[in-house]
């Protein structure tokens, strides 16, 4: 069965420091999708990024970053730089596709609960 | 655009009440998802419809009701619920459900049931 496991239920920074945010996977698939969603105070899920498990190359996007390695099963996201406006709770999923193939389930992780401090 | 609107965006009901939750997304998605979203957990999946089809009920009570009236809009029909189904409700739209797509997600009903 798929999961998805964020070890980190909370991290505060100061601004300006750097923060990783770290997100384990299991599945069987050899298919699969990886996203990153954040979700603001009003509720909002803002999708940040999506990478397959065919493309590991790491990608920086402004103060973003993100780290895949399928050998260890992380999908690690990095902001530089950190600002309160980055407060927030952060959601890694995994996509897979429903046994009948007419769904498609994101299995969300537990989340991490950011608090970027002036 | 992105956008995936829902009405209202605060709602509270009696346990006797009838009421409705409604999502609309304009950007020809033809997949569409209601989730369940308690305080400090991840979003639950209730319902996916598919071409305006009921493709997966992940075992939600009755109660629950879901209507997909055309394309862009998605309903979710409430009648005498528990106060345990308080709750973030959100709804999403993919272009599809049959790959892997990205889920846009509405910014959610907060539902309190007294």
């Amino acid at each position: 069965a798929q999961k998805v496991t964020q070890a980190q239920t909370e991290i505060s920074v100061v601004e300006k420091e750097d923060v990783t945010l770290d997100c384990v996977y299991e599945t069987r698939d050899t298919t699969y999708y990886l996203f990153w969603y954040k979700q603001p105070p009003s509720g909002e899920l803002v999708f940040l990024i999506r990478r397959n498990s065919f493309d590991e190359q790491n990608e920086i996007s402004g103060r973003y970053s993100w780290n895949f390695q399928k050998s260890t099963s992380s999908f690690n996201f990095t902001i530089t730089a950190s600002q309160v406006v980055d407060s927030a709770v952060y959601f890694c999923a995994l996509s897979e596709l429903f046994r009948d193939n007419y769904g498609q389930n994101f299995v969300f992780g537990p989340g991490t609960r950011l608090s970027v401090l002036p | 655009d992105t956008e995936v609107t829902q009405t209202p965006k605060h709602l509270v009901m009696g346990m006797t009440n009838k009421k409705s939750l409604k999502c609309e997304q304009h950007m020809g998605h033809r997949a569409m998802y209601w989730y369940k979203q308690k305080a400090k957990k991840p979003p639950e999946l209730m319902f996916v419809y598919s071409y305006e089809k009921l493709s997966i009920n992940e075992s939600v009570p009755s109660r629950f009701s879901p209507e997909c009236p055309n394309s862009s809009l998605l309903n979710l029909h409430l009648h005498a619920l528990q106060p345990e189904d308080s709750a973030l409700y959100l709804c999403a739209s993919s272009q599809t459900s049959g790959g892997q797509e990205t889920q846009y997600f509405g910014p959610g009903t907060r539902l309190l049931v007294l």
